[in-house]
């Protein structure tokens, strides 16, 4: 079955300090893979996906991620953490069996910029 | 450009009722996926319709049901209410089979 995990259920780091989100994946062939952001009483909002080429993918807001096979992980990186970046952040993965092409989301990780 | 729009924002309904959420989707897109996603949790699929077909289910009782319509609006029906059915419900709409998905704001159902 193909899934994603995030390991923490939250992430506090300090303004102005880089930040990581975890997520791995588990799928079956080529992954389609995505980030999505939270905001409180609001819908997904789509940061950035990857699907093949490069390893590291840059998103919207400085946003990117860094694909690693080997490790099957997807992790969300930004250099410089902004107290505006505090939300509730998903990885994805897309489904490649049923024909939906359906997102299997993880259980999402919150994330707090402390100022 | 519209994105994708829900009705209603909110809604609160007791045991037993029925509950209808829309869905418009954003323009030129014509396949609808519907997203339950409970507090804490990650948003969990419970149906596609393309081209105003079901196109796959998620683990979800027929009790939820759904539309989709001509101009690929869609519809979200769920009967008999249960509490566990509290959640917020996120509709998203592409432009086809495997296209990115771009998600509305939900809507908030809550079960008393």
């Amino acid at each position: 079955a193909q899934s994603v995990a995030q390991p923490e259920d939250q992430v506090n780091v300090a303004e102005g300090n880089p930040l990581t989100v975890k997520c791995t994946y588990s799928v079956s062939g080529n992954p389609y893979l995505f980030w999505y952001v939270q905001y409180p009483n609001r819908g997904l909002q789509f940061l950035l996906k990857y699907i093949t080429g490069d390893n590291l993918v840059k998103g919207s807001y400085g946003f990117e991620a860094e694909f690693n096979k080997s490790q099957t992980s997807f992790h969300l990186k930004k250099p410089s953490a902004l107290v505006s970046d505090s939300a509730l952040y998903f990885c994805a993965v897309r489904d490649t069996f049923s024909g939906t092409y359906k997102y299997i989301f993880g259980t999402g990780t919150r994330l707090k910029v402390l100022a | 450009e519209t994105g994708v729009t829900q009705s209603p924002t909110h809604l609160i309904k007791t045991r037993g009722q029925q509950v209808t959420l829309r869905c418009s989707s954003q323009s030129g897109h014509n396949t609808v996926s519907w997203y339950q996603q409970a507090l804490g949790q990650g948003p969990q699929f419970i149906f596609q319709y393309y081209r105003e077909e079901e196109n796959g289910r998620g683990n979800f009782p027929p009790r939820f049901s759904g539309l989709q319509f001509p101009n690929y609006s869609s519809e979200l029906n769920v009967n008999a209410l249960e509490l566990d059915d509290s959640a917020l419900y996120l509709c998203a709409s592409s432009g086809g089979l495997g296209q990115p998905q771009h998600f509305g704001d939900g809507t908030r159902l809550s079960i008393l």
